[in-house]
Protein backbone atom coordinates (compact mmCIF):
# COMPACT_ATOMS: atom_id res chain seq x y z
CA UNK A 1 0.00 0.00 0.00
CA UNK A 2 1.33 3.65 -0.84
CA UNK A 3 1.71 5.28 1.96
CA UNK A 4 1.08 8.72 0.54
CA UNK A 5 0.35 8.49 -3.21
CA UNK A 6 -0.86 11.49 -5.72
CA UNK A 7 -2.34 12.21 -9.01
CA UNK A 8 -2.22 12.31 -11.44
CA UNK A 9 1.67 11.46 -11.86
CA UNK A 10 2.66 13.90 -15.16
CA UNK A 11 0.50 16.85 -16.36
CA UNK A 12 0.92 18.87 -19.00
CA UNK A 13 -1.37 21.53 -19.99
CA UNK A 14 -1.74 24.58 -22.16
CA UNK A 15 -0.90 28.08 -20.17
CA UNK A 16 -4.62 29.49 -19.06
CA UNK A 17 -5.73 26.41 -18.16
CA UNK A 18 -7.07 24.78 -14.73
CA UNK A 19 -5.90 21.76 -13.11
CA UNK A 20 -5.80 20.02 -10.31
CA UNK A 21 -3.63 17.69 -8.26
CA UNK A 22 -5.12 14.94 -5.62
CA UNK A 23 -3.24 13.99 -2.70
CA UNK A 24 -4.12 11.26 -0.16
CA UNK A 25 -2.04 9.96 2.91
CA UNK A 26 -3.34 6.59 4.72
CA UNK A 27 -0.95 6.28 7.09
CA UNK A 28 -2.97 8.32 10.04
CA UNK A 29 -1.35 11.85 10.33
CA UNK A 30 -2.93 14.79 11.29
CA UNK A 31 -0.87 17.45 9.09
CA UNK A 32 -0.59 17.51 5.28
CA UNK A 33 1.51 19.49 3.22
CA UNK A 34 2.10 21.09 -0.48
CA UNK A 35 5.72 21.19 -1.55
CA UNK A 36 6.77 22.69 -4.91
CA UNK A 37 10.09 21.63 -6.67
CA UNK A 38 12.23 23.73 -9.38
CA UNK A 39 14.11 22.80 -12.13
CA UNK A 40 16.91 23.74 -9.52
CA UNK A 41 15.68 20.91 -6.96
CA UNK A 42 14.68 23.85 -4.55
CA UNK A 43 11.71 22.74 -2.39
CA UNK A 44 9.76 25.44 -1.25
CA UNK A 45 6.52 24.44 1.27
CA UNK A 46 3.25 25.98 -0.18
CA UNK A 47 0.70 25.14 2.18
CA UNK A 48 0.20 23.16 5.24
CA UNK A 49 -2.75 21.72 6.67
CA UNK A 50 -2.87 20.36 10.57
CA UNK A 51 -6.83 18.17 10.42
CA UNK A 52 -8.29 20.33 7.45
CA UNK A 53 -7.27 23.93 9.09
CA UNK A 54 -5.05 25.55 6.80
CA UNK A 55 -1.85 26.20 9.25
CA UNK A 56 1.19 27.53 6.87
CA UNK A 57 0.22 29.60 3.97
CA UNK A 58 3.61 30.64 2.27
CA UNK A 59 3.60 33.50 -0.01
CA UNK A 60 2.14 31.95 -2.81
CA UNK A 61 -0.03 33.09 -5.76
CA UNK A 62 -3.65 33.47 -5.32
CA UNK A 63 -4.42 30.62 -8.61
CA UNK A 64 -2.97 28.17 -6.17
CA UNK A 65 -5.96 26.87 -4.02
CA UNK A 66 -5.75 24.12 -1.89
CA UNK A 67 -8.56 22.08 0.17
CA UNK A 68 -8.68 19.41 2.81
CA UNK A 69 -12.33 17.74 2.47
CA UNK A 70 -10.66 15.22 5.63
CA UNK A 71 -7.38 14.49 7.21
CA UNK A 72 -6.45 12.26 5.15
CA UNK A 73 -6.86 14.00 1.58
CA UNK A 74 -5.13 17.50 0.43
CA UNK A 75 -6.01 18.48 -3.11
CA UNK A 76 -3.95 21.59 -5.04
CA UNK A 77 -5.90 23.42 -7.52
CA UNK A 78 -4.44 25.70 -9.97
CA UNK A 79 -6.35 28.26 -11.93
CA UNK A 80 -4.77 30.07 -15.11
CA UNK A 81 -1.66 28.46 -15.35
CA UNK A 82 1.51 30.59 -16.13
CA UNK A 83 4.60 29.24 -17.63
CA UNK A 84 6.33 29.46 -14.18
CA UNK A 85 4.17 27.11 -12.64
CA UNK A 86 5.75 24.25 -14.47
CA UNK A 87 7.53 22.02 -11.57
CA UNK A 88 7.61 18.60 -9.76
CA UNK A 89 4.42 19.15 -6.66
CA UNK A 90 5.37 17.05 -3.88
CA UNK A 91 2.19 16.11 -1.18
CA UNK A 92 3.25 15.10 1.81
CA UNK A 93 1.94 14.05 5.80
CA UNK A 94 3.53 13.55 9.22
CA UNK A 95 2.85 13.56 12.73
CA UNK A 96 3.69 16.16 15.10
CA UNK A 97 7.03 14.99 15.99
CA UNK A 98 7.88 12.87 13.06
CA UNK A 99 9.53 12.87 9.84
CA UNK A 100 8.37 13.86 6.39
CA UNK A 101 6.68 11.49 4.07
CA UNK A 102 6.47 12.01 0.84
CA UNK A 103 4.65 10.87 -2.15
CA UNK A 104 5.90 10.59 -5.52
CA UNK A 105 5.39 13.65 -7.23
CA UNK A 106 3.50 15.58 -9.92
CA UNK A 107 5.01 16.79 -12.81
CA UNK A 108 3.27 19.86 -14.19
CA UNK A 109 4.69 21.14 -17.42
CA UNK A 110 2.59 24.33 -18.88
CA UNK A 111 3.50 25.45 -22.32
CA UNK B 1 15.26 32.04 12.91
CA UNK B 2 15.31 28.47 11.48
CA UNK B 3 17.55 27.84 8.49
CA UNK B 4 19.94 24.71 6.89
CA UNK B 5 22.84 25.34 4.80
CA UNK B 6 23.70 22.72 2.74
CA UNK B 7 27.56 23.28 1.94
CA UNK B 8 28.47 22.06 -1.92
CA UNK B 9 25.54 21.50 -4.43
CA UNK B 10 27.70 19.17 -6.32
CA UNK B 11 29.62 16.79 -4.63
CA UNK B 12 31.72 13.82 -6.55
CA UNK B 13 33.43 10.48 -5.12
CA UNK B 14 35.30 8.24 -6.54
CA UNK B 15 33.50 4.66 -6.25
CA UNK B 16 33.80 3.02 -2.72
CA UNK B 17 35.76 6.53 -1.03
CA UNK B 18 34.29 8.08 1.95
CA UNK B 19 31.02 10.45 1.57
CA UNK B 20 30.74 12.83 3.34
CA UNK B 21 27.78 15.51 2.85
CA UNK B 22 27.72 18.70 5.13
CA UNK B 23 24.83 20.40 6.60
CA UNK B 24 24.44 23.41 8.91
CA UNK B 25 21.32 24.46 10.75
CA UNK B 26 20.31 27.26 12.90
CA UNK B 27 17.47 26.85 15.22
CA UNK B 28 15.88 28.89 18.08
CA UNK B 29 14.85 25.78 19.95
CA UNK B 30 16.75 21.70 20.20
CA UNK B 31 15.92 20.50 16.50
CA UNK B 32 14.71 17.15 14.89
CA UNK B 33 16.97 16.53 12.25
CA UNK B 34 16.72 14.67 8.90
CA UNK B 35 18.60 13.94 5.54
CA UNK B 36 16.44 12.46 2.50
CA UNK B 37 17.36 11.15 -0.54
CA UNK B 38 15.61 11.86 -3.87
CA UNK B 39 16.68 9.46 -7.07
CA UNK B 40 15.58 10.95 -10.27
CA UNK B 41 12.07 10.79 -11.44
CA UNK B 42 10.91 9.88 -7.43
CA UNK B 43 9.84 11.39 -4.02
CA UNK B 44 12.25 11.74 -1.24
CA UNK B 45 12.93 9.09 0.79
CA UNK B 46 13.71 9.26 4.36
CA UNK B 47 17.99 8.37 5.22
CA UNK B 48 18.24 8.91 9.05
CA UNK B 49 16.57 11.28 11.26
CA UNK B 50 17.80 12.93 15.22
CA UNK B 51 15.47 13.24 17.70
CA UNK B 52 17.16 13.97 20.47
CA UNK B 53 18.55 10.11 21.62
CA UNK B 54 22.05 9.17 20.35
CA UNK B 55 23.80 11.72 18.35
CA UNK B 56 25.37 9.38 16.20
CA UNK B 57 22.51 8.20 13.85
CA UNK B 58 22.13 5.41 11.66
CA UNK B 59 20.49 4.89 8.66
CA UNK B 60 19.64 2.97 5.78
CA UNK B 61 22.10 2.09 3.02
CA UNK B 62 25.34 2.20 5.28
CA UNK B 63 24.50 5.80 5.96
CA UNK B 64 24.94 7.81 9.34
CA UNK B 65 25.43 11.05 10.52
CA UNK B 66 26.69 12.84 13.56
CA UNK B 67 24.80 15.76 15.93
CA UNK B 68 26.79 17.81 17.22
CA UNK B 69 25.33 20.71 19.23
CA UNK B 70 28.06 23.28 19.77
CA UNK B 71 29.11 23.16 15.96
CA UNK B 72 25.17 23.69 14.71
CA UNK B 73 26.32 20.41 12.14
CA UNK B 74 24.52 17.35 11.05
CA UNK B 75 26.93 15.96 8.47
CA UNK B 76 26.10 12.81 6.75
CA UNK B 77 28.37 10.14 5.84
CA UNK B 78 29.14 6.81 4.40
CA UNK B 79 32.52 5.27 4.53
CA UNK B 80 32.76 3.50 1.03
CA UNK B 81 30.32 5.09 -1.57
CA UNK B 82 28.38 2.91 -4.09
CA UNK B 83 27.22 3.75 -7.62
CA UNK B 84 24.14 3.63 -6.47
CA UNK B 85 24.46 6.35 -4.17
CA UNK B 86 24.26 8.63 -7.08
CA UNK B 87 21.19 10.98 -6.05
CA UNK B 88 20.52 14.33 -4.60
CA UNK B 89 20.60 14.66 -0.46
CA UNK B 90 18.52 17.23 1.37
CA UNK B 91 19.02 18.24 5.02
CA UNK B 92 16.10 19.37 6.61
CA UNK B 93 15.44 20.87 10.11
CA UNK B 94 11.86 20.27 11.65
CA UNK B 95 10.81 23.10 14.24
CA UNK B 96 6.81 22.52 15.33
CA UNK B 97 4.93 21.89 12.62
CA UNK B 98 7.38 23.55 9.99
CA UNK B 99 10.30 21.74 8.18
CA UNK B 100 13.23 23.75 6.62
CA UNK B 101 14.97 22.08 4.05
CA UNK B 102 18.43 23.27 2.68
CA UNK B 103 19.29 23.19 -1.13
CA UNK B 104 20.39 20.09 -1.84
CA UNK B 105 23.43 18.58 -2.38
CA UNK B 106 23.99 16.48 -5.88
CA UNK B 107 25.82 13.49 -5.20
CA UNK B 108 28.09 12.01 -8.39
CA UNK B 109 29.78 8.35 -7.67
CA UNK B 110 32.74 8.26 -10.42
CA UNK B 111 33.23 4.37 -10.99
Amino acid sequence: DTAVSQTPKYLVTQMGNDKSIKCEQNLGHDTMYWYKQDSKKFLKIMFSYNNKELIINETVPNRFSPKSPDKAHLNLHINSLELGDSAVYFCASSEYTGELFFGEGSRLTVL
Amino acid sequence: AQSVTQLGSHVSVSEGALVLLRCNYSSSVPPYLFWYVQYPNQGLQLLLKYTSAATLVKGINGFEAEFKKSETSFHLTKPSAHMSDAAEYFCAVRVNNQFYFGTGTSLTVIP
